[in-house]
């Protein structure tokens, strides 16, 4: 079975960093690309960042732009989120998630729904 | 960006009756190339991750009630619950995936009445 384990969350001052894990297992992860998306308190789902199966391409919403970076290391089965110059509002839980289908790549990112998801880690911004 | 309106914002149906829920897209997530809408349909339950249910807007994942039926091309689609069941409390989110970023509609509260 498809497993997700984010990790890495926690109660960090504004302007501070942060990097999230997200441990996968049960499937060829080099072969999937990989989100990761984010529900602040009493709010919808907002997508934050893409990256390719091989890490060659990624994408990001304009919100984390230029502070957070995703990245991946195929020979650990892990996914990573880097956050950067973190704002009360990056308060939220951060879901990792599998595209549906291996190796797609279509218009400049992700061809696929996230089939899969981890349970979420609590990032909270705070002073 | 391509911005996803989902209506109703909450809805409350009886034990066994028919939930709707709509989504429209602000423009076209039909690719030409393969005749596929981009579009997805997933259910989030608190304290859980969001789950699948509907991609290429009517396929059903596998696992997925047959009660959960989605319709749509272009920029207007539907989310049926054909008789909705206690366990099916919970927030759905529609989501394109057709252009970078992929955006969800503001989800939809379902509550049993």
């Amino acid at each position: 079975q498809v497993h997700l384990v984010e990790s890495g969350g926690g109660v960090v001052q504004p302007g501070g960093s942060l990097r999230l894990s997200c441990a996968a297992s049960a499937f060829t992860f080099s072969s999937y690309g990989m989100h990761w998306v984010r529900q602040a308190p009493g709010k919808g789902l907002e997508w934050v960042a893409f990256i390719r199966f091989d890490g060659s391409n990624k994408n990001y919403a304009d919100s984390v732009q230029g502070r957070f970076t995703i990245s991946r290391d195929n020979s650990k089965n892990t996914l990573y989120l880097q956050m950067n110059s973190l704002r009360a509002e990056d308060t939220a839980i951060y879901f990792c998630a599998k595209d549906r289908l291996p190796l797609g790549y279509c218009n400049g990112g992700s061809c696929y729904p996230a089939d899969y998801w981890g349970q979420g880690t609590l990032v909270t911004v705070s002073s | 960006d391509i911005v996803m309106t989902q209506s109703p914002d909450s809805l409350a149906v009886s034990l066994g009756e028919r939930a709707t829920i709509d989504c429209k897209s602000s423009q076209s997530v039909l690719y030409s190339s393969d005749n596929k809408n981009y579009l997805a349909w997933y259910q989030h339950k608190p304290g859980q991750p969001p789950k699948l249910l509907i991609y290429w807007a009517s396929t059903r994942e596998s696992g997925v009630p047959d009660r959960f039926s989605g319709s749509g091309s272009g920029t207007d689609f539907t989310l049926t619950i054909s008789s909705l069941q206690a366990e099916d409390v919970a927030v759905y989110y529609c989501q394109q995936f057709y252009i970078t970023p992929p955006t969800f509609g503001q989800g939809t509260k379902v509550e049993i009445k």
